[in-house]
Protein backbone atom coordinates (compact mmCIF):
# COMPACT_ATOMS: atom_id res chain seq x y z
CA UNK A 1 0.00 0.00 0.00
CA UNK A 2 1.19 3.68 -0.81
CA UNK A 3 2.54 5.37 2.27
CA UNK A 4 3.60 8.67 3.05
CA UNK A 5 7.28 9.02 3.95
CA UNK A 6 9.06 11.74 5.87
CA UNK A 7 12.77 12.58 6.11
CA UNK A 8 15.11 12.85 8.43
CA UNK A 9 13.21 10.97 10.98
CA UNK A 10 15.16 12.96 13.70
CA UNK A 11 16.56 16.44 13.28
CA UNK A 12 18.81 18.34 16.13
CA UNK A 13 19.57 22.17 15.48
CA UNK A 14 20.33 24.66 17.31
CA UNK A 15 18.47 27.68 18.01
CA UNK A 16 18.39 30.54 15.35
CA UNK A 17 19.43 28.17 12.40
CA UNK A 18 17.29 26.93 9.29
CA UNK A 19 15.49 23.65 8.95
CA UNK A 20 13.70 21.98 6.13
CA UNK A 21 11.46 19.06 6.70
CA UNK A 22 10.82 16.79 3.37
CA UNK A 23 7.88 14.96 3.00
CA UNK A 24 7.03 12.16 -0.02
CA UNK A 25 3.47 12.13 -0.14
CA UNK A 26 1.29 9.54 -1.84
CA UNK A 27 1.62 9.79 -5.83
CA UNK A 28 -1.97 10.60 -6.80
CA UNK A 29 -2.83 12.50 -3.76
CA UNK A 30 -3.17 16.59 -4.68
CA UNK A 31 -3.78 17.78 -1.26
CA UNK A 32 -0.91 17.91 1.66
CA UNK A 33 -0.69 19.02 5.23
CA UNK A 34 1.85 20.15 7.55
CA UNK A 35 0.96 19.15 11.47
CA UNK A 36 2.86 19.51 14.61
CA UNK A 37 2.28 17.38 17.67
CA UNK A 38 4.32 18.99 21.15
CA UNK A 39 5.14 16.28 22.91
CA UNK A 40 2.23 14.55 24.82
CA UNK A 41 -0.41 17.33 23.17
CA UNK A 42 -2.60 17.59 20.48
CA UNK A 43 -2.04 17.20 16.73
CA UNK A 44 -2.35 21.08 15.93
CA UNK A 45 -3.10 22.01 12.06
CA UNK A 46 0.06 24.68 10.40
CA UNK A 47 -0.98 24.52 6.94
CA UNK A 48 -2.81 22.76 3.96
CA UNK A 49 -1.18 23.33 0.31
CA UNK A 50 -3.05 22.37 -2.92
CA UNK A 51 -2.68 23.46 -6.67
CA UNK A 52 0.83 24.88 -5.77
CA UNK A 53 -0.58 27.26 -3.10
CA UNK A 54 -1.86 27.64 0.61
CA UNK A 55 -5.34 26.66 0.95
CA UNK A 56 -5.28 27.39 4.71
CA UNK A 57 -2.35 28.00 7.16
CA UNK A 58 -2.95 28.57 11.33
CA UNK A 59 -1.60 30.95 13.52
CA UNK A 60 0.91 28.79 14.62
CA UNK A 61 2.54 29.31 10.90
CA UNK A 62 3.99 32.83 10.85
CA UNK A 63 6.37 34.22 8.80
CA UNK A 64 9.26 31.62 10.07
CA UNK A 65 7.62 29.31 8.33
CA UNK A 66 7.12 28.24 4.44
CA UNK A 67 6.15 25.77 2.26
CA UNK A 68 7.18 24.26 -1.27
CA UNK A 69 5.91 21.49 -3.65
CA UNK A 70 9.48 21.81 -5.55
CA UNK A 71 8.63 19.07 -8.11
CA UNK A 72 6.25 16.54 -8.90
CA UNK A 73 7.26 14.14 -5.67
CA UNK A 74 8.27 16.30 -2.80
CA UNK A 75 6.47 18.68 -0.27
CA UNK A 76 8.82 20.42 2.04
CA UNK A 77 8.11 22.57 5.55
CA UNK A 78 10.61 25.44 6.44
CA UNK A 79 11.64 27.07 9.39
CA UNK A 80 13.59 30.10 8.83
CA UNK A 81 15.05 30.82 12.00
CA UNK A 82 14.19 28.38 14.83
CA UNK A 83 13.12 28.63 18.62
CA UNK A 84 13.63 26.48 21.43
CA UNK A 85 9.18 26.42 21.33
CA UNK A 86 9.64 24.46 17.64
CA UNK A 87 10.62 21.31 19.22
CA UNK A 88 7.85 18.74 18.11
CA UNK A 89 7.32 16.21 15.93
CA UNK A 90 6.30 17.43 12.77
CA UNK A 91 3.51 15.22 10.89
CA UNK A 92 2.93 15.39 6.49
CA UNK A 93 -0.14 14.21 5.55
CA UNK A 94 -1.95 14.06 1.93
CA UNK A 95 -5.31 13.09 0.34
CA UNK A 96 -6.99 12.47 -2.82
CA UNK A 97 -9.85 15.04 -2.31
CA UNK A 98 -9.24 17.29 0.72
CA UNK A 99 -10.56 17.01 4.16
CA UNK A 100 -13.94 14.55 3.60
CA UNK A 101 -12.04 11.93 2.92
CA UNK A 102 -9.19 10.15 4.84
CA UNK A 103 -5.54 11.60 5.51
CA UNK A 104 -2.69 9.74 5.04
CA UNK A 105 0.30 10.43 7.20
CA UNK A 106 3.56 9.87 7.47
CA UNK A 107 5.63 8.57 10.75
CA UNK A 108 7.05 12.29 11.08
CA UNK A 109 10.25 14.11 11.78
CA UNK A 110 11.21 14.83 15.46
CA UNK A 111 12.58 18.40 15.94
CA UNK A 112 14.80 18.92 18.60
CA UNK A 113 16.33 22.38 18.88
CA UNK A 114 19.20 22.97 21.32
CA UNK B 1 -11.71 26.33 19.23
CA UNK B 2 -13.81 24.67 16.66
CA UNK B 3 -12.70 21.49 18.11
CA UNK B 4 -14.12 19.95 21.45
CA UNK B 5 -12.22 17.00 23.48
CA UNK B 6 -12.34 13.75 23.70
CA UNK B 7 -12.61 11.76 27.09
CA UNK B 8 -12.12 10.23 29.18
CA UNK B 9 -7.92 11.36 28.58
CA UNK B 10 -6.93 8.02 29.59
CA UNK B 11 -8.01 4.51 29.99
CA UNK B 12 -6.50 1.14 31.28
CA UNK B 13 -8.82 -1.91 30.58
CA UNK B 14 -7.71 -5.54 30.52
CA UNK B 15 -7.44 -7.56 27.20
CA UNK B 16 -11.27 -8.56 25.87
CA UNK B 17 -12.98 -5.51 27.58
CA UNK B 18 -14.41 -3.02 25.47
CA UNK B 19 -13.22 0.14 25.28
CA UNK B 20 -15.35 3.49 25.07
CA UNK B 21 -14.22 6.62 24.13
CA UNK B 22 -16.10 10.03 23.30
CA UNK B 23 -15.61 13.03 21.48
CA UNK B 24 -17.32 16.33 21.31
CA UNK B 25 -17.41 19.16 18.75
CA UNK B 26 -18.97 22.79 18.60
CA UNK B 27 -19.42 23.27 15.10
CA UNK B 28 -21.66 21.58 12.13
CA UNK B 29 -20.26 19.02 10.66
CA UNK B 30 -19.98 16.87 7.05
CA UNK B 31 -18.35 14.21 8.88
CA UNK B 32 -16.14 13.06 11.71
CA UNK B 33 -12.89 10.73 11.27
CA UNK B 34 -10.97 8.88 14.29
CA UNK B 35 -7.49 7.82 13.63
CA UNK B 36 -5.04 5.82 15.97
CA UNK B 37 -1.47 7.04 16.78
CA UNK B 38 0.65 4.29 18.04
CA UNK B 39 3.56 5.72 20.30
CA UNK B 40 5.91 7.44 18.18
CA UNK B 41 4.32 7.01 14.63
CA UNK B 42 2.17 8.45 12.50
CA UNK B 43 -1.89 8.67 12.70
CA UNK B 44 -3.54 5.74 11.09
CA UNK B 45 -7.01 6.52 9.80
CA UNK B 46 -10.17 4.10 11.47
CA UNK B 47 -12.96 5.03 10.04
CA UNK B 48 -15.11 8.08 8.85
CA UNK B 49 -18.89 8.35 9.33
CA UNK B 50 -21.09 11.17 7.34
CA UNK B 51 -23.44 13.50 9.05
CA UNK B 52 -26.31 11.57 7.88
CA UNK B 53 -25.54 8.69 9.46
CA UNK B 54 -25.79 7.45 12.88
CA UNK B 55 -23.57 4.06 13.21
CA UNK B 56 -20.68 2.55 11.54
CA UNK B 57 -18.65 -0.83 11.79
CA UNK B 58 -15.64 -1.69 10.55
CA UNK B 59 -14.09 -4.89 12.45
CA UNK B 60 -14.13 -4.62 15.93
CA UNK B 61 -14.86 -0.67 16.05
CA UNK B 62 -18.18 0.70 15.99
CA UNK B 63 -18.83 4.69 15.85
CA UNK B 64 -21.79 6.32 16.29
CA UNK B 65 -22.78 10.16 15.79
CA UNK B 66 -25.43 12.50 17.38
CA UNK B 67 -25.28 15.36 15.30
CA UNK B 68 -27.83 16.87 17.38
CA UNK B 69 -25.94 16.68 20.92
CA UNK B 70 -22.75 17.53 18.82
CA UNK B 71 -20.85 13.90 20.08
CA UNK B 72 -19.50 11.10 18.98
CA UNK B 73 -18.05 7.55 20.27
CA UNK B 74 -15.46 5.03 19.36
CA UNK B 75 -16.38 1.54 20.78
CA UNK B 76 -13.50 -0.83 20.36
CA UNK B 77 -14.70 -4.36 21.29
CA UNK B 78 -12.39 -7.32 22.54
CA UNK B 79 -9.58 -5.18 22.78
CA UNK B 80 -6.06 -6.36 22.60
CA UNK B 81 -3.08 -5.25 23.53
CA UNK B 82 -2.44 -3.96 20.16
CA UNK B 83 -5.08 -1.37 20.40
CA UNK B 84 -2.78 0.43 22.97
CA UNK B 85 -2.34 3.61 21.15
CA UNK B 86 -3.79 7.12 21.29
CA UNK B 87 -7.19 7.73 19.62
CA UNK B 88 -8.25 10.69 18.34
CA UNK B 89 -11.21 12.08 16.60
CA UNK B 90 -11.09 15.03 13.59
CA UNK B 91 -13.86 17.58 12.04
CA UNK B 92 -13.00 19.66 9.37
CA UNK B 93 -13.23 23.51 9.67
CA UNK B 94 -15.80 25.66 7.91
CA UNK B 95 -13.93 26.06 4.92
CA UNK B 96 -13.05 22.56 4.56
CA UNK B 97 -9.42 22.88 3.83
CA UNK B 98 -8.00 21.82 7.19
CA UNK B 99 -8.54 18.84 9.99
CA UNK B 100 -8.86 19.95 13.67
CA UNK B 101 -8.43 17.09 15.77
CA UNK B 102 -9.19 16.29 19.57
CA UNK B 103 -6.66 15.84 22.37
CA UNK B 104 -7.32 12.19 22.17
CA UNK B 105 -7.69 9.51 24.53
CA UNK B 106 -4.90 7.45 25.71
CA UNK B 107 -6.05 3.58 25.35
CA UNK B 108 -3.55 0.88 27.56
CA UNK B 109 -4.78 -2.56 27.17
CA UNK B 110 -2.92 -5.01 29.12
CA UNK B 111 -3.18 -8.67 28.87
Amino acid sequence: EPEVTQTPSHQVTQMGQEVILRCVPISNHLYFYWYRQILGQKVEFLVSFYNNEISEKSEIFDDQFSVERPDGSNFTLKIRSTKLEDSAMYFCASSDTGVWQPQHFGDGTRLSIL
Amino acid sequence: SQQGEEDPQALSIQEGENATMNCSYKTSINNLQWYRQNSGRGLVHLILIRSNEREKHSGRLRVTLDTSKKSSSLLITASRAADTASYFCATANQAGTALIFGKGTTLSVSS
